[in-house]
């Protein structure tokens, strides 16, 4: 069966570093990958959008990573911030799946001072 | 340019009874998107339509639950005869109508929190 899956457990890393989170997915070829940040109570805001014939995104202090021989995304803050605390959602739309949007389940990430 | 409005904010409906849920695209945008969000858990697809059109309905209930965007007004999102279970964060999203052309992902509402009880 199709399955996107993010590291459940939360990830807290102090102010100034990197934070790498992990996006793994079987049984999809995505036309396109994107990354949203959500915070409690809110609805997902969009952050990187990275398509399949694509290595690297870069955004400010965002970048994600494609590799669609492992299967993977990688995520990074880096300069992390107290404000970047947050779950962010990893998301794939399947190459002839129309639009249909499909999420992981998240990674929280605490930043501490 | 408000993005996407989605009324009310949190609803309460007795069991039995029916919710309707509203949702008003990004100006521009003709695609919508419904997901549903239970507490810890993640994101589910439930349903997605153009105008007057359900394209994808994979991942909606059979019964009590429809949804409709008609050629005038927001997206519906009804359920009927609600039961516990269905108390969760209701989220509309909308799009472009080929979001992977551009650069551009899914803008969301904040979401209808539904409380049946």
């Amino acid at each position: 069966s199709q399955k996107i899956e993010q590291n459940s457990e939360a990830l807290n890393i102090q102010e100034g570093k990197t934070a790498t989170l992990t996006c793994n997915y079987t049984n999809y070829s995505p036309a396109y990958l994107q990354w949203y940040r959500q915070d409690p109570g809110r609805g997902p805001v969009f952050l990187l959008l990275i398509r399949e014939n694509e290595k690297e995104k870069r955004k400010e202090r965002l970048k994600v990573t494609f590799d669609t021989t492992l299967k993977q995304s990688l995520f990074h803050i880096t300069a992390s911030q107290p404000a970047d605390s947050a779950t962010y959602l990893c998301a794939l739309v399947g190459a002839g799946g129309g639009n249909k949007l499909t999420f992981g389940t998240g990674t929280q990430l605490k930043v501490e001072l | 340019n408000a993005g996407v409005m989605q009324n009310p904010r949190h609803l309460v409906r007795r069991r039995g009874q029916e919710a309707r849920l509203r949702c008003s695209p990004m100006k521009g945008h003709s695609h919508v998107y419904w997901y549903r969000q239970l507490p810890e858990e993640g994101l589910k697809f439930m349903v997605y339509l153009q105008k007057e059109n359900i394209i994808d309905e994979s991942g909606m209930p059979k019964e009590r639950f429809s949804a409709e965007f008609p050629k005038e007004g927001p997206s519906i999102l009804r359920i009927q005869q609600v039961v516990r279970g269905d108390s969760a964060a209701y989220f509309c999203a909308s799009s472009l109508p080929i979001p992977g052309v551009s650069n551009y992902g899914y803008t969301f509402g904040s979401g209808t929190r539904l409380t049946v009880v």
